[in-house]
């Protein structure tokens, strides 16, 4: 069974800095890009960063951008999250998440969808 | 820009059936999307992967009460004889090289 486990979440102040780790089971976790979400209480899913499988590539929300760095460590099966320069609207839970594979006649490729999601990392931005 | 657009909400009655809606933006109605539950006080649930041709592929454990279809920038949840656990949001989702985008969520209130 695919288990994604959340964890690292908490209180921080505004400018502080937190690290969440995502911990993954039951699947090649190297073959797979895998990706951040955030939802602030109250509202909808917003995408914060994606890495490859391998991590040579990573993309970011523009929200984000320059303030958080995402990394793997395909040897310990673990996704990262460097969060720096929080701001209130930073308050979210932080999910991660797996991207599937999409498979046609010329070979698979990263799917850009997400299955399954971990059960998320509360990050509070607070003084 | 890939923008999706879902209606706030939806209110339909126990045993009913209901289609939401997820409008792609113009330049990108030949997109597939995902759509995704999330029940309330727990995490998204992954549903289907929906091409723009209207096949598409359920996740683990998906009933088949829930189906998809698609037409031009359109793409539909279906989900029919609606049950008390159905009520939650659901939200699609789409893709490109180094992006990835949410619709802003459907409220669907079983009464």
């Amino acid at each position: 069974e695919v288990q994604l486990l959340e964890s690292g979440g908490g209180l921080a102040q505004p400018g502080g800095s937190l690290r969440l780790s995502c911990a993954a089971s039951g699947f090649t976790f190297s073959s797979y890009a895998m990706d951040w979400v955030r939802q602030a209480p109250g509202k909808g899913l917003e995408w914060v960063s994606t890495i490859s499988d391998s991590g040579e590539s990573t993309y970011y929300a523009d929200s984000v951008k320059g303030r958080f760095t995402v990394s793997r460590d395909n040897s310990k099966n673990t996704l990262f999250l460097q969060v720096n320069g929080l701001r209130a609207e930073d308050t979210a839970v932080y999910y991660c998440a797996k991207e599937p594979h999409y498979c046609s006649g010329t070979g698979c490729y990263q799917g850009g969808w997400f299955d399954p999601w971990g059960q998320g990392t509360l990050v509070t931005v607070a003084s | 820009q890939l923008v999706l657009t879902q209606s706030p909400s939806a209110s339909v009655s126990l045993g009913a059936s209901v289609k939401l809606t997820c409008t792609l933006s113009s330049d990108h109605s030949s997109y597939a999307i995902a759509w995704h539950q999330q029940q309330p006080e727990k995490g998204p649930r992954f549903l289907m992967k929906l091409n723009m041709d209207g096949s598409h592929s359920k996740g683990d454990g998906v009933p088949d009460r829930f189906s998809g279809s698609s037409s031009g920038a359109e793409r539909y949840l279906t989900i029919s004889s609606l049950q008390s656990e159905d009520e939650a949001d659901y939200y699609c989702q789409t893709w490109g090289t180094g992006i990835r985008v949410f619709g802003g969520g459907t409220k669907l209130t079983v009464l």
